[in-house]
């Protein structure tokens, strides 16, 4: 019954490393999105897709690339990992760009870098 | 700026009633979102409010004055299954989400 699977629940990575999260969603959803949760902190948009190889911009795009070559998945990269991006990063999917945009997450991936 | 306020935690006891509230600014207001958070797992969805009121889903309730830039969620019955983060988020004219903090909610027998 998982709809939106994120590929790895926890990484450890050092720093200057790349990074790859990965993404699937199964609802055939046009809209995707990649936060990061911090600790005392509401959700942070990082990037977001409303079609493939579309992308734009969110909140905190800065050490962050991402790409979405198909519907259903969508990959955030850390180009070269940082102590700072260590963080709980969560991926969504909805289906309208519009209105009651639910989202549905991912269990998130937990990312230490050292 | 955008700003979503939330207390950070609140305890409540097995069987009562608690009552979480959000207050917001923002550019424009196009909906507000309840979500529930269980500990190391994804967010869900609880509730949308547009219009003032209160909305009924079972055990939850959420109210909306848009005129204070006031909500609550309403947990009736609690249980311990909803110990979690409540995250409250408000769609900006931009149909862009502003998230709160969130609150941690405590049950205990």
């Amino acid at each position: 019954d998982v709809k939106v699977t994120q590929s790895s629940r926890y990484l450890v990575k050092r720093t200057g490393e790349k990074v790859f999260l990965e993404c699937v969603q199964d609802m055939d959803h046009e809209n995707m999105f990649w936060y990061r949760q911090d600790p005392g902190l509401g959700l942070r948009l990082i990037y977001f897709s409303y079609d493939v190889k579309m992308k734009e911009k969110g909140d905190i795009p800065e050490g962050y690339s991402v790409s979405r070559e198909k519907k259903e998945r969508f990959s955030l990269i850390l180009e070269s990992a940082s102590t700072n991006q260590t963080s709980m990063y969560l991926c969504a999917s909805s289906y309208s760009n519009s209105g009651a945009n639910v989202l549905t997450f991912g269990a998130g991936s937990r990312l230490t870098v050292l | 700026g955008q700003n979503i306020d939330q207390p950070t935690e609140m305890t409540a006891t097995e069987g009562a009633i608690v009552q979480i509230n959000c207050t917001y600014q923002t550019s424009g207001f196009n909906g507000l979102f309840w979500y529930q958070q269980h500990a190391g797992e994804a967010p869900t969805f609880l509730s949308y409010n547009v219009l003032d009121g209160l909305e009924e889903k079972g055990r939850f309730s959420s109210f909306l004055s848009r005129s204070k830039g006031y909500s609550y969620l309403l947990l009736k019955e609690l249980q311990m299954k909803d110990s979690a983060s409540y995250l409250c988020a408000v769609m900006d004219s931009n149909y862009q989400l502003i998230w709160g903090a969130g609150t941690k909610l405590i049950i205990k027998p």
